[in-house]
């Protein structure tokens, strides 16, 4: 299996913060990696697919970045409601597996 | 816009099957495209994928599970559902049922809020 490690495991941040994620895969994945955002409560949301791609509906100042091994997640201006946990997924081969998420409070 | 809810016991006995359905509406499950998938994130742990079905009925598991996971599509009630069969408490989780799509290898782009079981007698 394709072994994702996230870091840093939490965070804190004031609003307008410029934030960064990162992942880094066991094995290169090429550019097959994904972005989740959850909330307590809420289902989890895709923001990211490709390394880089914006889903649809997701704001601009969540960007993605890396292939290979290493990528990255930015949030150019934290806001309040991007307070949450974030995940990465690699897409590349099954099983699909998932870094153990970074969690983003109020600082 | 899809969405997605899971339903099913909170609450089931060590040994016993762990059963949950996903209810999937504003899209219908008979597509082409994608496939419906389970995955569930233990307290303080990573999320885990369990396995994935195609409205055919072709599944495809995580290893991790063995044999004990057992996946099924009814199309008529735009629902999937899951069984997990001898469990234990290490499969106190949270459970969540998602849209897996292939566009660029397996992506779950749409999810259920999750619905917590727990393991206990």
């Amino acid at each position: 299996d394709i072994q994702m490690t996230q870091s840093p495991s939490s965070l804190s941040a004031f609003v307008g913060d410029r934030v960064t994620i990162t992942c880094r895969a066991s094995q290169s994945i090429s550019s097959y990696l994904n972005w989740y955002q959850e909330k307590p409560g809420k289902a989890p949301k895709l923001l990211i697919y490709a390394a880089s791609s914006l889903q649809g509906g997701v704001p601009s100042r969540f960007s993605g970045s890396g292939s290979g091994t290493d990528f990255t997640l930015t949030i150019s201006s934290l806001q309040p409601e991007d307070f949450a946990s974030y995940y990465c997924q690699q897409s590349h081969s099954a099983p699909w597996t998932f870094g153990r998420g970074t969690k983003v409070e109020i600082k | 816009q899809l969405q997605l809810q899971e339903s099913g016991p909170g609450l089931v006995k060590p040994s016993e099957t762990l059963s949950l359905t996903c209810t999937v509406s504003g899209g219908s499950i008979s597509s082409s495209s994608y496939y419906g998938g389970w995955l569930r994130q233990p307290p303080g742990k990573g999320l885990e994928w369990i396995g994935s079905i195609y409205y055919s009925g072709r599944t495809y598991n995580n290893p991790s599970l063995k044999s004990r996971v057992t996946m099924s599509v009814d199309t008529s009630k735009n629902q999937f559902s899951l069984k997990l069969s001898s469990v234990t408490a290490a499969d106190t989780a949270v459970y969540y049922c998602a849209r897996l799509t292939y566009d660029y290898g397996g992506i779950f782009d749409f999810w259920g809020q999750g619905t917590l079981v727990t393991v206990s007698s």
